[in-house]
């Protein structure tokens, strides 16, 4: 059974500070993993997407890497913002069968002025 | 392109109503995901439709709950007899392929007074 775990649960930084998120998986048998921002009483805002081929991608602020050989994916934000501050949220795509999502319980971020 | 689209946003129940909640996918995108998310927990997915069929109800509650997604119109979540424990956020994500990015809507907060 697929289990997608996020360290730390909860980080508040100040201003300006580069940060990683963590999100690791227990089956490597994955399509893709998405990263996610939930703003409170908020939709989901997909950030990222990483196909199991891929090692990185980058989108502005932001660069997710996947190994999943060990089964671990970072979000890296650079030079983060008040904005930033909101719940992330990691995701594998399984393999086999419904192609459903395997979400982690997500990271809070506050970020500071 | 209008994103998922989730109506309505809230909706609160008295016990034992019926709850409907209705999700119109991206323009183009035939797979469908319900996935619900209770105070303080991760998103745990519930079914997986597409259009006229049901790929995959391994989520859903086996009573109350059902889930359509006809040829023409928007998928309905149905739940019956609602009780408190039903009150949560929940989600629908479609895609144009099971395998590819998930694009979520902005939710359903159903409460159950």
């Amino acid at each position: 059974k697929q289990e997608v775990t996020q360290i730390p649960a909860a980080l508040s930084v100040p201003e300006g500070e580069n940060l990683v998120l963590n999100c690791s998986f227990t089956d490597s048998a994955i399509y893709n993993l998405q990263w996610f921002r939930q703003d409170p009483g908020k939709g989901l805002t997909s950030l990222l997407l990483i196909q199991s081929s891929q090692r990185e991608q980058t989108s502005g602020r932001l660069n997710a890497s996947l190994d999943k050989s060990s089964g671990r994916s970072t979000l890296y934000i650079a030079a983060s913002q008040p904005g930033d501050s909101a719940t992330y949220l990691c995701a594998v795509r399984l393999k086999g069968g419904s192609e459903k999502l395997v979400f982690g319980k997500g990271t809070k971020l506050t970020v500071n002025p | 392109n209008a994103g998922v689209m989730q109506n309505p946003r809230h909706l609160v129940r008295r016990r034992g109503q019926e709850a409907r909640l209705r999700c119109s996918p991206m323009k183009g995108h035939s797979h469908v995901y319900w996935y619900r998310q209770l105070p303080e927990e991760g998103l745990k997915f519930m079914v997986y439709l597409q259009k006229e069929n049901i790929i995959d109800e391994s989520g859903m509650p086996k009573e109350r709950f059902s889930a359509e997604f006809p040829k023409e119109g928007p998928s309905i979540l149905r739940i019956q007899q609602v009780v408190r424990g039903d009150s949560a956020a929940y989600f629908c994500a479609s895609s144009p392929l099971g395998t590819t990015e998930a694009f979520f809507g902005q939710g359903t907060r159903l409460t159950v007074v």
